[in-house]
């Protein structure tokens, strides 16, 4: 059982749309990160959310917190090809589990 | 960010023989690094945590004898995949956390094929 599940686990757009990718958990995270990966590359770090209802933007992108720590979403405004991807939501847990919990993924596919 | 350097890219091996992918911090010290596996099209897999001068922490589930870890300085972890076979083939990926920091950094990954 996945702790931390995405969705849609896959996505096939046209340039210019626009597009939410949900990450959802019952448990409770200190901190949340996103990131995207593509082919043959580790992932970058997008953004980390902190604060339960805290929303930041990079760019076209917008990024959630829910309010009460367990899920998120990243909102990609008229989406372009180099958009295309893994993307990837990692939580924190006040646990002493210094490792990061990864969700299940999204792969984007922005057609030109 | 923090840079996490993975080496090599790329490896292909034969069956029976062994296979060190080496995980540095370069402009920081990280007591603590990790490592997992990829599947294509599918998310990491933690298979290690690996501590500075103490044995590594494996999931359930990782041959601790398969894949060695050692983390011998604060800038350098090791994953040596011993005796390695067509199924060990996968995409290796290392990162370390900045400190207190929440995010994670991540090295280039490897491709690992054996033959």
């Amino acid at each position: 059982t996945q702790l931390l599940e995405q969705s849609p686990q896959f996505l096939s757009i046209q340039e210019g749309e626009n597009l939410t990718v949900y990450c959802n958990s019952s448990s409770v995270f200190s901190s949340l990160q996103w990131y995207r990966q593509e082919p043959g590359e580790g992932p970058v770090l997008l953004v980390t959310v902190v604060t339960g209802g805290e929303v930041k933007k990079l760019k076209r992108l917008t990024f959630q917190f829910g309010d009460a720590r367990k899920d998120s979403s990243l909102h990609i405004t008229a989406a372009q090809p180099g958009d295309t991807g893994l993307y990837l939501c990692a939580g924190s847990m006040d646990t002493g589990r210094r490792a990061l919990t990864f969700g299940s993924g999204t792969r984007l596919q922005v057609q030109p | 960010g923090a840079v996490v350097s993975q080496h090599p890219s790329r490896v292909i091996c034969k069956s029976g023989t062994s296979v060190k992918i080496e995980c540095r911090s370069l402009d920081f010290q990280a007591t603590t690094m990790f490592w997992y596996r990829q599947f294509p099209k599918q998310s990491l897999m933690l298979m290690a945590t690996s501590n500075e001068g103490s044995k590594a922490t494996y999931e359930q589930g990782v041959e601790k004898d398969k894949f060695l870890i050692n983390h011998a300085s604060l800038t350098l972890s090791t994953l040596t995949v011993t005796s390695a076979h067509p199924e060990d083939s996968s995409f290796y990926i290392c990162s370390a956390r900045l400190g207190a920091r929440a995010e994670a950094f991540f090295g280039q990954g490897t491709r690992l094929t054996v033959v």
